[in-house]
């Protein structure tokens, strides 16, 4: 069975950049879309963006200009990268991969556990 | 991207029946078979129940059950338990452009 699980910081001060990594086991990345999710505290899901094993990615279109999401398949890892932080980005964040091999359908069958990071001076 | 519509509370007794709904577009839940449901408890990540609008993944009880009519897809739990008290989200897959969006979340709380 695979499992993810989300690394970094977790607090990070506004105007910087939020790292994360998602490091997958039990399993390739090949052949999956890996996306990352994102829930503020209290709130609903929000999709940030996807990145296939072959490197093609893909952003909600509210955070496009500041999130880059690269893969290391050397590593089985998936990265987040989302820049110019506010207040507004404190939630859990979530690495997820969707439930069919090569399915980019947002149907999201193994989550991480999710790791909080939280933006402040 | 706009949020699929929701209700933000539903409940029900033990043993009763309870139809949660998901109100999208024809840019979403209209116009593709996508549609997805994720049960989450307090402090816990979602967890798929229903995808492709009716399928179950290997696990979930068949009390669990999706369909969709126009724009509206509903999740429907029968025989309430109380491990069923959580919040629960839709989603569907909304084109190449937007790719994914998800509902407000309904907290279901059984009596």
């Amino acid at each position: 069975q695979v499992q993810l699980q989300e690394s970094g910081p977790g607090l990070v001060k506004p105007s910087q950049t939020l790292s994360l990594t998602c490091t997958v086991s039990g399993g390739s990345i090949s052949g999956y879309y890996w996306s990352w999710i994102r829930q503020p505290p209290g709130k609903g899901l929000e999709w940030i963006g996807y990145i296939s094993y072959s490197g093609n990615a893909r952003y909600n279109s509210l955070l496009r200009s500041r999130v880059t999401i690269p893969v290391d398949m050397s590593k089985n890892q998936i990265s987040l990268r989302l820049s110019s932080v506010t207040a507004a980005d404190t939630a859990v964040y979530y690495c997820a991969r969707e439930s069919q091999m090569m399915g980019k359908t947002g149907e999201f069958a193994q989550w991480g556990q999710g790791t909080l990071v939280t933006v402040s001076s | 991207q706009s949020a699929l519509t929701q209700p933000p509370s539903a409940s029900g007794s033990p043993g009763q029946s309870v139809t949660i709904s998901c109100t999208g577009t024809s840019s979403d839940v209209g116009g593709f078979n996508f549609v997805s449901w994720y049960q989450q408890h307090p402090g816990k990540a979602p967890k798929l129940i229903v995808y492709e609008v009716s399928k179950r993944p290997s696990g979930v009880p068949d009390r669990f059950s999706g369909s969709k009519s126009g724009n509206t897809a509903s999740l429907t739990v029968s025989g309430l338990q109380a491990e069923d008290e959580a919040d629960y989200y839709c989603n569907s897959y909304a084109g190449s452009n937007n790719y994914v969006v998800f509902g407000g979340g309904t907290k279901l709380t059984v009596l």
